[in-house]
């Protein structure tokens, strides 16, 4: 049974871009978190997800981010006009009905230049 | 929201030795979780112990939820523990962890 996977690992994108961040969860995971590591900051929540439905976006900036998690296929976490501030890793977690425990990926580590 | 707090911030130990990391947080909580995050930056689920006692090889942890703290234990200690520990709590009604931040824990040969 696979794990949470995420890609890319390692992202570099010039101030303006855009940056995509997906996350497949684990098989039979329906509940999906992003969560950001700023290196002063610690991790912190951003948003949680299911299928094709936004519970939770309390922890996300106001504008340049969205998220889905879409009827097929992975959770994308959207971040556009990158700033240098946004250079940080981003964790996607998901964990099974009726669980509350959840499972991380590996990360993607996002610099902007 | 709800704090977590960690101690001690950095321990620096010899091979061999045991140690204990621990957690205190301020409301009651519905989920607990340790990590390992690695030098590599991944995430590793140790526990998760929202109440209770679990061991898994030289690794322990106890949650008293009442008293609103965890001990997370390490014994004879190795190298490759190395790393920073993470408590995440998940507060009563929501749907989201929110981590300490961190024990920043070497072990040394």
């Amino acid at each position: 049974n696979a794990g949470v996977m995420q890609n890319p690992r390692h992202l570099v994108r010039r101030r303006g871009q855009e940056a995509r961040l997906r996350c497949s969860p684990m098989k039979g995971h329906s509940h999906v978190y992003w969560y950001r590591q700023l290196p002063e900051e610690g991790l912190k929540f951003m948003v949680y997800l299911q299928k094709e439905n936004i519970i939770d976006e309390s922890g996300m900036p106001k504008e340049r981010f969205s998220a889905e998690f879409p009827k097929e296929g992975p959770s994308i976490l959207r971040i556009q006009q990158v700033v240098r501030g946004d250079s940080a890793a981003y964790f996607c977690a998901s964990s099974p009905p009726g669980s509350r425990e959840q499972f991380f990926g590996p990360g993607t580590r996002l610099t902007v230049l | 929201g709800i704090q977590v707090e960690q101690s001690p911030p950095d321990l620096i130990l010899q091979e061999g030795a045991n140690s204990t990391l621990r957690c205190n947080f301020s409301d009651s909580v519905n989920n607990l979780q340790w990590f390992h995050q690695n030098p590599w930056g991944q995430l590793i689920n140790l526990f998760y112990i929202p109440s209770g006692t679990k061991q898994n090889g030289r690794l322990s942890a106890t949650t008293v939820a009442t008293e609103r703290y965890s001990l997370l234990y390490i014994s004879s200690s190795q190298t490759t523990d190395s790393g920073v520990y993470f408590c995440a709590v998940e507060r009563i009604g929501n749907n989201r962890l929110a981590f300490g931040k961190g024990n920043q824990v070497v072990v040394i040969p």
